[in-house]
């Protein structure tokens, strides 16, 4: 298995470009995750999904959006990009049989600059 | 509300040093999960240990081990005998049972250093 997977792994923006992150995971995990990682802090939950078609705003969603088409993809979208979100982004999927507890994998991330 | 601390932002010892890795949870649940993740200057995130709030035996995995105490609301790491290959960002976690989505309240991480 691949696990979690990313792409690209680093990205260089202007101020109002669009682009959008992708992550994909071969487990046949119902749940995923996004998270942001700004420097010196810790993770940040943006957007998280608990299957295909059912998507949720996490700590810090405004200035993105997600969609859940099938259970293996779950994209990032950032719409006009601003240097705010600057950041490394990270995807996770876990299991969906008691979300709490079940463990969440990350895929490698994705760093992202908007100058 | 719910809040990981690390107290400790940069550690820095000796190859072959103790260290402890301080982590410091607040939760109102009774139920939920403490996890530590490990990212190396690779930049990925490794899993290492998940603990339930309902389990406070300690565990021990080759140099590594946890201590959790709910009385005081730690889930601190010890690595033996340190080595550089454990030099890295730790992340302490929380989630709790009734947070929808499972969602993973981080600790900002602390950095530890291993000279040879």
């Amino acid at each position: 298995n691949a696990g979690v997977t990313q792409t690209p792994k680093f990205r260089i923006l202007k101020i109002g470009q669009s682009m959008t992150l992708q992550c994909a995971q071969d487990m046949n995990h119902n749940y995923m995750y996004w998270y942001r990682q700004d420097p010196g802090m810790g993770l940040k939950l943006i957007y998280y999904s608990v299957g295909a078609g059912i998507t949720d705003k996490g700590e810090v969603p405004n200035g993105y959006n997600v969609s859940r088409s099938t259970t293996e993809d779950f994209p990032l979208r950032l719409e006009l990009a601003a240097p705010s979100q600057t950041s490394v982004y990270f995807c996770a999927s876990s299991y969906s049989r008691d979300m709490y507890q079940e463990t969440q994998y990350f895929g490698p991330g994705t760093r992202l600059l908007v100058l | 509300a719910q809040k990981v601390t690390q107290a400790q932002t940069e550690i820095s010892v000796v190859e072959k040093e103790d260290v402890t890795l301080d982590c410091v949870y607040e939760t109102r649940d009774t139920t939920y999960y403490l996890f530590w993740y490990k990212q190396p200057p690779s930049g990925e995130l490794v899993f290492l240990i998940r603990r339930n709030s309902f389990d406070e035996q300690n565990e021990i995995s080759g140099r590594y081990s946890w201590n959790f105490q709910k009385s005081t609301s730690s889930f601190n790491f010890t690595i033996t005998a340190s080595q550089v290959v454990d030099s890295a960002v730790y992340f302490c976690a929380l989630s709790e049972a009734g947070n929808q989505g499972g969602k993973l309240i981080f600790g900002q991480g602390t950095e530890l250093s291993v000279k040879p």
